[in-house]
């Protein structure tokens, strides 16, 4: 089945230790995403690439950082984690950027020590 | 900026009943998609229905079905037959046409369906 894979599902760090995060898909769309979902609350977008253009949200901390080497693979970085980047990370696809419904994998859960 | 309400941060019904979860948003433009999706505990975030504002016509998938009021920025979801299974956390999103394709997101409804 055409999906959106993320690994591992399960990350945990230590305080400043750099993290990378994966996410891949299978339904060959044009543009990634990143989310970061806190408990109980709604995804807020990152990033997103469309093909290999990458867009930065306004109040995304520098501490994250994207890679898109590939259509099918997107890597989110995390440089220093600190506890407060403890949370869900979503990735999503889309086909396009006009009126596309967006995909999601089932995330990855990051504890930070 | 678009804004997306939901009232009721936590709902429960009984399994085989009807429920209702509400939505309104707020946006000056005119084409624009609604979406609702459904993350159960620990489980993906998975597309439920989506509606495109240019249709009058409310969509339906299955036992789910919206009632999207245009002029008044309502778009609640219907859930029939509940089943223990739509237990899930539940989000209205809106996206603009032609605006990059972003979604902004309600805060989201817990919903719990009981034995």
């Amino acid at each position: 089945d055409a999906m959106v894979i993320q690994n591992p599902r399960y990350q945990v760090t230590q305080f400043g230790k750099p993290v990378t995060l994966s996410c891949s898909q299978t339904l060959n769309h044009n543009v990634m995403y990143w989310y970061q979902q806190k408990s109980s609350q709604a995804p807020k977008l990152l990033f997103h690439y469309y093909d290999k253009d990458f867009n930065n949200e306004a109040d995304t901390p520098d501490n994250f950082q994207s890679r898109r080497p590939n259509t099918s693979f997107c890597f989110l970085d995390i440089r220093s984690p600190g506890l407060g980047d403890a949370a869900m990370y979503l990735c999503a696809t889309s086909r396009d950027l006009i009126g596309n419904t967006q995909y999601f994998g089932p995330g990855t859960r990051l504890t930070v020590l | 900026a678009q804004t997306v309400t939901q009232s009721q941060p936590e709902m429960s019904v009984q399994e085989a009943e009807t429920v209702t979860l509400s939505c309104t948003y707020d946006t000056s433009e005119n084409n624009y998609y609604l979406f609702w999706y459904k993350q159960p505990p620990s489980r993906q975030m998975i597309l439920v229905i989506r509606q495109e504002a240019y249709k009058q016509q409310n969509a339906t998938e299955n036992r789910f079905s919206v009632n999207f009021q245009k002029a008044a920025k309502s778009f609640s979801l219907k859930i029939s037959d509940s089943q223990l299974g739509d237990t899930a956390m539940y989000f209205c999103a809106f996206m603009l046409l032609n605006a990059g394709n972003m979604l902004t997101f309600g805060g989201g409804t817990r919903l719990m369906v009981k034995p």
